[in-house]
């Protein structure tokens, strides 16, 4: 079945580092992929998506491109605010389907 | 255009009980989906409705049921609670290619 693979958390950072957060899919055929952005207390709000190959999705000074060959969707930020502490979660669903399957998520700290 | 929205925000419960949680769809979606969310753990898909018919169903018991209404607003019910349905309940609603869009939840703690 298809499944989504994101790296372990927490991840600390310093104000303005730079963020990386690494997610790995297996899907049949050509899915939808986003990350989505969960803050203290809050439900999960859609922080950007790609549809096709190659496609790159950003918002907030986030982005994230799909890679086909490497069946990847690396969020990345250039550089992170304390604001941008919360839980990032990456997510696909398969063509013609509206059923998401996410990953565990990861937590990001972003310290002043 | 308004978003999702849910209610309760809140809700304590003791075991055995049943439960209501309610969904607002956003304006101009027809597909609502229900996760349940534990404690550091990545939404759980419950059900989708399209439509007012059920289209697809996680790994949860019977006891989980739900509902889809004409104006796309959507019920979760739970019956029989036991202690481990305590968590963050999320509706999401969407329409096609688009990602989903979820409410703020409702917590859920069962006694």
């Amino acid at each position: 079945g298809d499944s989504v693979t994101q790296m372990e958390g927490p991840v600390t950072l310093s104000e303005e580092a730079c963020l990386t957060i690494n997610c790995t899919y297996t899907a049949t055929g050509y899915p939808s992929l986003f990350w989505y952005v969960q803050y203290p207390g809050e439900g999960l709000q859609l922080l950007l998506k790609a549809t096709k190959a190659d496609d790159k999705g950003s918002n907030k000074g986030f982005e994230a491109t799909y890679r086909k060959e490497t069946t990847s969707f690396h969020l990345e930020k250039g550089s992170v605010q304390v604001s941008d502490s919360a839980v990032y979660f990456c997510a696909l669903t398969p063509g013609g389907s509206y059923i998401p399957t996410f990953g565990r998520g990861t937590s990001l700290i972003v310290h002043p | 255009e308004t978003g999702v929205t849910q209610s309760p925000t809140h809700l304590i419960k003791t075991r055995g009980q049943q439960v209501t949680l309610r969904c607002s769809s956003q304006s101009g979606h027809n597909t609502v989906s229900w996760y349940q969310q534990a404690l550091g753990q990545g939404p759980q898909f419950i059900f989708q409705y399209y439509r007012e018919e059920e289209n697809g169903r996680g790994n949860f018991p019977p006891r989980f049921s739900g509902l889809q209404f004409p104006n796309y607003s959507s019920e979760l019910n739970v019956n029989a609670l036991e202690l481990d349905d305590s968590a963050l309940y999320l509706c999401a609603s969407s329409s096609p290619w688009e990602g989903q869009y979820f409410g703020p939840g409702t917590r859920l703690l069962v006694l």
